[in-house]
């Protein structure tokens, strides 16, 4: 079965830094998707970046990028110029492609933005 | 921007009461979902559907029900409350392929 794993429950920065949030997961597929989802407290959870497992290239949206590594099945988050706004639960999610289709969810990440 | 509604947005009853949890997106996304979060912590998969008159359980045992009779409509029941079922409960839906696309939640307190 596949396991997504997010091995740091807290992290905190400072407003400006950089924050690096990371993911490992299991699978025995080949084609599959990787996201990030973040919720705020009390508010809608919204997608914050996806990746194709057999794109190559790291994905970037504005001040959110990913190391994404297959080989080493990591999957990290980096948030750069972290905003107030960035505070929030952090969940990886993966997804086999063409198969149940079912989101498999880490346990998330609290991100604690400092001013 | 996804347009994927639940009601209520907070919902307070006694126990042994009938409650409906709706769920309806414009989207015509054929895939619904509803997942069930305490706060703060993972999700977990209770229901979803991948049609009209199509629903499977998922990962996570629920005494709720589900219904999908139209494609854009996806309530979720639960013929007597407990305590127990104290939670919030969010619903998604997706095309064809992903991603999910949630709903603002229901945050459901049973007394």
């Amino acid at each position: 079965a596949q396991t997504v794993t997010q091995s740091q429950p807290e992290m905190s920065v400072q407003e400006a830094e950089t924050v690096t949030l990371s993911c490992t997961y299991d699978t025995s597929e080949s084609d599959y998707y990787l996201f990030w989802y973040k919720q705020p407290p009390s508010r809608q959870m919204i997608l914050v970046i996806r990746q194709e497992a057999y794109k190559q290239q790291n994905a970037t949206e504005n001040r959110f990028s990913v190391n994404f590594q297959k080989a080493a099945k990591s999957f990290s988050l980096k948030i750069s110029d972290s905003q107030l706004g960035d505070a929030a639960m952090y969940f990886c999610a993966y997804v086999a492609q063409g198969g149940s289709e079912k989101l498999v969810f880490g346990k998330g990440t609290k991100l604690t933005v400092n001013p | 921007e996804a347009d994927i509604y639940q009601t209520p947005r907070y919902l307070v009853i006694g126990t042994g009461k009938k409650i409906t949890l709706e769920c309806s997106q414009t989207m015509g996304h054929d895939k619904m979902y509803w997942y069930q979060q305490d706060p703060g912590m993972e999700l977990h998969l209770i229901h979803y559907s991948y049609g009209v008159n199509s629903t499977e359980k998922g990962d996570l045992s629920s005494e709720s029900t589900v219904s999908r009779i139209r494609t854009e409509h996806f309530p979720l029941t639960l013929e007597s409350a407990r305590p127990s079922h104290t939670s919030q409960y969010l619903c998604a839906s997706s095309a064809r392929r992903p991603p999910l696309h949630f709903g603002n939640g229901t945050r459901l307190t049973v007394t």
